[in-house]
């Protein structure tokens, strides 16, 4: 039962060109959601998230859009650079009232810039 | 900087041979998680500790086990690997202190079963 849905394993996309990745989830008691990037041989980095509160949130290059009547989201990257080439996971949390927070992570998404 | 930091990076083992992996952080903060991720497949969580507060998932096998003697530092012990325990361990850490926060990761432990 995979309640975060990555369906593209692999993206290409040339310099200068936007990118857009997509997530799909399962689980309406999701709150919280997470974009994480990770490069070969290091641990995932946080890159932006969005509470279910919101619709769009931004921060330079990268923008992340949720609609929950059809429970996705995606990430924008524009413009994308050959330092963008990583692998981007989708991530979502419910959490409780006692603060535990739990994720739920995509397969994850393998971005290629090509210069 | 403050970080989260994993020991090692690459562990090889014999199979049924015991094993730790240890993660210290200096970021503070009161909970601390412990990941399995193996290749082309998403991370998937095999406990939490929420201050002192254990908590297992339930289909973390019972080979697994954690300690976490103070706030910093939190272990991952793995009593008789199998070759199915050969996998990337990813420690995460998160303050619960102030709403809605990212999880900080490690670079991880490779673990590879002989």
């Amino acid at each position: 039962d995979q309640q975060v849905k990555q369906n593209s394993p692999s993206l290409s996309v040339q310099e200068g060109r936007i990118s857009i990745l997509n997530c799909d989830y399962t689980n309406s008691m999701f709150d919280y959601f997470l974009w994480y990037k990770k490069y070969p041989a290091e641990g995932p980095t946080f890159l932006i998230s969005i509470s279910s509160i919101k619709d769009k949130n931004e921060d330079g290059r990268f923008t992340v859009f949720l609609n929950k009547s059809a429970k996705h989201l995606s990430l924008h990257i524009v413009p994308s650079q050959p330092g963008d080439s990583a692998v981007y996971f989708c991530a979502a949390s419910e959490e409780n009232s006692g603060g535990y927070q739990k994720v739920t992570f995509g397969t994850g998404t393998k971005l290629q810039v090509i210069p | 900087d403050a970080m989260v930091i994993q020991n090692p990076r690459y562990q090889v083992t014999q199979f049924g041979k015991p094993v730790t992996l240890s993660c210290s952080q200096t970021l503070n903060h009161n909970v601390m998680y412990w990941y399995q991720q193996k290749s082309s497949q998403a991370p998937k969580l095999l406990f939490h500790y929420y201050d002192k507060d254990f908590n297992n998932e339930a289909d973390t096998p019972d080979n697994f086990q954690s300690r976490r003697p103070n706030t910093s530092f939190c272990f991952l012990d793995i009593r008789s690997p199998g070759l199915g325990d050969a996998a990337m361990y990813l420690c995460a850490t998160r303050s619960s202190l102030t709403g809605n926060q990212p999880q900080h990761f490690g670079d991880g432990t490779r673990l590879s079963i002989l």
